[in-house]
């Protein structure tokens, strides 16, 4: 089975930092590309970031451009966004979601999420 | 960025009921269209894909259909496990932006 589990949420105060993980197990990681999704209180979904399978394609969300960094060890097979400049409306659930291709396709499976506060 | 408008943002339906939410898109993204289920505390799950094509494992009370800018999901013999948030997105181009969502509440 597909798995995908984040880790690294929590509380910070306005421009700290943080680094979320997601760990991938079931596929070829190797061959997706791994999104990184979130949803703040209230709102609907806002993507944030994308990296493809080889890690040679970064994409950002205007939002974010600057301040979040996207990355991945293809021989631990996760994916990680690092976070700098946090604001309070970075606060929100962070899901990351593999691509159904490299850098292509819908959603196919998300993590359960982690969440992210910045508040002082 | 593609802008997606979902409608409406709430529904309350009974079981047995048939629910349509709309998608439309600000611009032309041809079938690429995707829509999720998202309950409370988990992440959320691929529906449907390319506007029309039911993913494994889902119920054939969902259907999707639409092209270029105006898609519509139903749901027929609506059950109560269909209570949650349902979110179009377009994957065509950069932003992959999603609706705001629909929260349906079976009665």
């Amino acid at each position: 089975d597909v798995r995908l589990l984040e880790s690294g949420g929590g509380l910070v105060q306005p421009g700290g930092s943080l680094r979320l993980s997601c760990a991938a197990s079931g596929f070829m990681f190797s061959n997706h590309g791994i999104n990184w999704v979130r949803q703040a209180p209230g709102k609907g979904l806002e993507w944030v970031s994308v990296i493809g399978g080889n890690g040679g394609r970064l994409e950002y969300a205007d939002s974010v451009k600057g301040r979040f960094t996207i990355s991945r060890d293809n021989l631990r097979n996760t994916v990680y966004l690092r976070m700098n400049s946090l604001r309070a409306e970075d606060t929100a659930v962070y899901y990351c979601a593999k691509r159904v291709g490299d850098m292509s396709g819908p959603f196919d499976s998300w993590g359960q999420g982690v969440l992210v506060t910045v508040s002082s | 960025d593609i802008q997606m408008t979902q409608s409406p943002s709430t529904l309350s339906a009974s079981v047995g009921d048939t629910v349509t939410i709309t998608c439309r898109a600000s611009q032309n993204i041809n079938s690429w269209l995707a829509w999720y289920q998202h309950k409370a505390g988990k992440g959320p799950r691929l529906l449907i894909s390319k506007a029309s094509n039911l993913e494994g494992g889902v119920p054939s009370r969902f259907s999707g259909s639409g092209s270029g800018t105006e898609f519509t999901l139903i749901i027929t013999n609506l059950q109560p496990d269909d209570s949650a948030s349902y979110h179009c997105q377009q994957y065509d181009t950069y932003g992959w932006t999603f609706g705001q969502g629909t929260k349906v509440e079976v009665k």
